[in-house]
């Protein structure tokens, strides 16, 4: 019962370089989302995705982009990196019924950009 | 702008006591009410929901809802030293969109 995972846990890279954060969730959820954590604001979300194929953006999609063929599956883009990405980010994922919104998340990446 | 609000602390009360965490929020239309607990370097931990008003009751933890206040909060009974951390208040606004408040940070005394 893996639940929902991310890799990597930490990574380091330069300024202008692609970086992929991957998420994987083992619950069948239909729900994914990806957050940032950062000093001073909290948790921010960056993209969202209802189902396989259907994604949509949340208050700071800017520099990412997602994709997401699989239901399990959830990978976060930098498609060129900026120092003001470097930031904690949270995969999480739920399910509706009956009304339940419930987030579970990840154990998290830490992005550095150099 | 949507916001959920919290006092940043640290709020620090001796162990065996209670603890009570504030939250307010802006969207008089919001319907579910979170709160997560984020110890240092870790992931935000679910540990209660609440979606109507008044109280609900898990363990030691309570959530209470105001919605004509626009207020929820969360009791901690019989503090322990574990319970230390920062607790994250989410409210869902629409859909799945949840805000997220910056959080308290919580430190229990022994």
């Amino acid at each position: 019962d893996a639940g929902i995972t991310q890799s990597p846990r930490y990574k380091i890279t330069e300024t202008g370089r692609q970086v992929t954060l991957m998420c994987h969730q083992t619950w069948s959820h239909s729900y994914m989302f990806w957050y940032r954590q950062d000093l001073g604001h909290g948790l921010r979300l960056i993209y969202y995705s209802a189902a396989a194929d259907i994604t949509d953006k949340g208050e700071v999609p800017d520099g990412y982009v997602v994709s997401r063929s699989k239901t399990e599956n959830f990978p976060l883009t930098l498609e060129s990196a900026t120092r003001s990405q470097t930031s904690v980010y949270f995969c999480a994922s739920s399910e509706t019924g009956g009304g339940i919104y419930e987030q579970y998340f990840g154990p998290g990446t830490r992005l550095t950009v150099t | 702008q949507k916001e959920v609000e919290q006092n940043s602390g640290p709020l620090s009360v001796p162990e065996g006591a209670i603890a009570s965490l504030n939250c307010t929020y802006s969207d008089r239309g919001s319907q579910s009410f979170f709160w997560y607990r984020q110890y240092s370097g870790k992931s935000p931990e679910l540990i209660m929901s609440i979606y109507s008003n008044g109280d609900k009751e898990d363990g030691r933890f309570t959530a209470q809802l105001n919605k004509a206040s626009q207020y929820v909060s969360l009791l901690i009974r019989d503090s322990q030293p574990s319970d230390s951390a920062t607790y994250l208040c989410a409210v869902n606004i629409y859909g799945q969109n949840f805000v997220f408040g910056p959080g308290t940070r919580l430190s229990v005394l022994p």
